[in-house]
């Protein structure tokens, strides 16, 4: 599809558990962006790619979050050791990024993360 | 600490009426602001771009910009059911001459009724 594609839709794993998430962003997006979304609250930025720049890690709420973009492409973020508050929507956005439209994202459909 | 504030309502207001959405942003140097619209369960769509100073229009959309107050707003007119949703706002950080990342308002539930 021509879209942002993410993996898998929904995950139920047991605290403890690494999991990946893994997003595929639409063909020519240079940029790349995961947010988490808890239930009923705003877009939580977590880690920015931009081409082959140093990525903007900034949101990671601990090291056990981790996120990587192979040949500026598929992006896979993992969670290590899950705790029960990692439980929330993962969302994947891809953009162009070209100063002229810098921040329209284009969003996949999110991958809902339970920790049991 | 770069941040954008909305109110989170939730905003009723009847069938037909405007709707007027309001965003906050801390960074001053901060150069485009978007609307997102994210319905129930869904994915957040981007609705509105603005970059100067004033007003723009799109249908029944009109977005406002004030980077003196740092303030944007969001205007819907004839409000309709359909318009029902969480409208995000979100603002590009620059910093460094870098491109910065887009960092996201908590959201205003706006519930349009019958």
């Amino acid at each position: 599809g021509a879209g942002v594609s993410q993996s898998p839709s929904n995950k139920v794993t047991e605290k403890g558990k690494d999991v990946e998430l893994r997003c595929d962003p639409i063909s020519g997006h240079t940029a790349l962006y995961w947010y988490r979304q808890s239930l009923g609250q705003g877009l939580e930025f977590l880690i920015y790619f931009q081409g082959n720049s140093a990525p903007d890690k900034s949101g990671l709420p601990s090291d056990r979050f981790s996120a990587e973009r192979t040949g500026g492409s598929v992006s896979t973020l993992t969670i290590q050791r899950t705790q029960q508050e990692d439980s929330a929507v993962y969302l994947c956005a891809s953009s162009l990024n070209r100063l002229e439209n810098t921040g329209e994202l284009f969003f996949g459909e999110g991958s809902r993360l339970t920790v049991l | 600490q770069k941040e954008v504030e909305q109110n989170s309502g939730p905003l009723s207001v009847p069938e037909g009426a405007i709707a007027s959405l309001n965003c906050t942003y801390s960074d001053r140097g901060s150069q485009s602001f978007f609307w997102y619209r994210q319905y129930s369960g869904k994915s957040p769509e981007l609705i509105m771009s603005i970059y100067s100073n004033g007003d723009k229009e799109d249908g029944r959309f009109t977005a406002q910009l004030n980077k003196a107050s740092q303030y944007v707003s969001l205007l819907i007119r004839d409000s309709q059911p359909s318009d029902s949703a969480t409208y995000l706002c979100a603002v590009n950080m620059r910093y460094g001459g870098s491109q910065g990342n887009l960092i996201f308002g908590k959201g205003t539930k706006l519930s349009v009724k019958p």
